[in-house]
């Protein structure tokens, strides 16, 4: 069965610092792999995916994420966290079998000024 | 152009009674999809349809919930004999199909609480 993790229920990060946030996942066959972001009171937005191709992505708002197939690693980066990137953040996944999506738990993003 | 919306936006109930929430798609997506978001958790799949026939079913967790969307358009989630344990915020996204890579636009939700 298909499933995320995201290990950090919070990460903290100064402005200006960068940030990780990690995600691991568990499916059969190849991945599609999703960054989304949930702002209070809003609906969840895109980030970005992977497909395929190159194991970097870059998505919106400056974010990028890295796929490692080794390690069945997605985590979320970004060079330089604003205080408005705080947010709270999900991994998802979907397997071969279609659009069906699994999400991790969310992981809540602090950036302090 | 307009995204997915839903309403109530809020919904109180009590235990024992049947709710309706409603899901409009953005204006030519074909695929929709439902799921639920308990506190502290990410969103969970429950049934997504491809126009007018439910797709997969999977995530319904019992016969109280039951989803349609008769026209392929507007779609409506049912749950009968609410239950405290059904409380939580209800997402709807649509997609412009129901492809595996396609992006999912998600609205703002419905949150319902059964007291």
């Amino acid at each position: 069965a298909q499933s995320v993790a995201q290990p950090e229920d919070q990460v903290n990060v100064a402005e200006g610092n960068p940030l990780t946030v990690k995600c691991t996942y568990s499916v059969s066959g190849n991945p599609y792999l999703f960054w989304y972001v949930q702002y209070p009171n809003r609906g969840l937005q895109f980030l970005l995916k992977y497909i395929t191709g190159d194991n970097l992505v870059k998505g919106s708002y400056g974010f990028e994420a890295e796929f490692n197939k080794s390690q069945t690693s997605f985590h979320l980066k970004k060079p330089s966290a604003l205080v408005s990137d705080s947010a709270l953040y999900f991994c998802a996944v979907r397997d071969m079998g279609g659009p069906k999506t699994i999400f991790g738990a969310g992981t809540r993003l602090f950036v302090k000024a | 152009g307009a995204g997915v919306s839903q309403t109530p936006s809020n919904k109180v109930t009590e235990k024992g009674k049947y709710v309706e929430l409603r899901c409009d798609p953005i204006s030519g997506h074909t695929a929709l999809y439902w799921y639920r978001q308990s506190l502290g958790q990410g969103p969970e799949f429950l049934i997504y349809f491809q126009g007018t026939g439910a797709a997969d079913d999977s995530g319904l967790p019992n016969d109280r919930f039951f989803a349609v969307r008769p026209e392929g358009s507007v779609s409506t989630l049912k749950i009968q004999r609410t239950e405290r344990g059904d409380s939580a915020v209800y997402l709807c996204a649509s997609s412009l199909n129901s492809g595996r890579d396609n992006e999912q636009f998600f609205g703002p939700g419905t949150r319902l609480t059964v007291l």
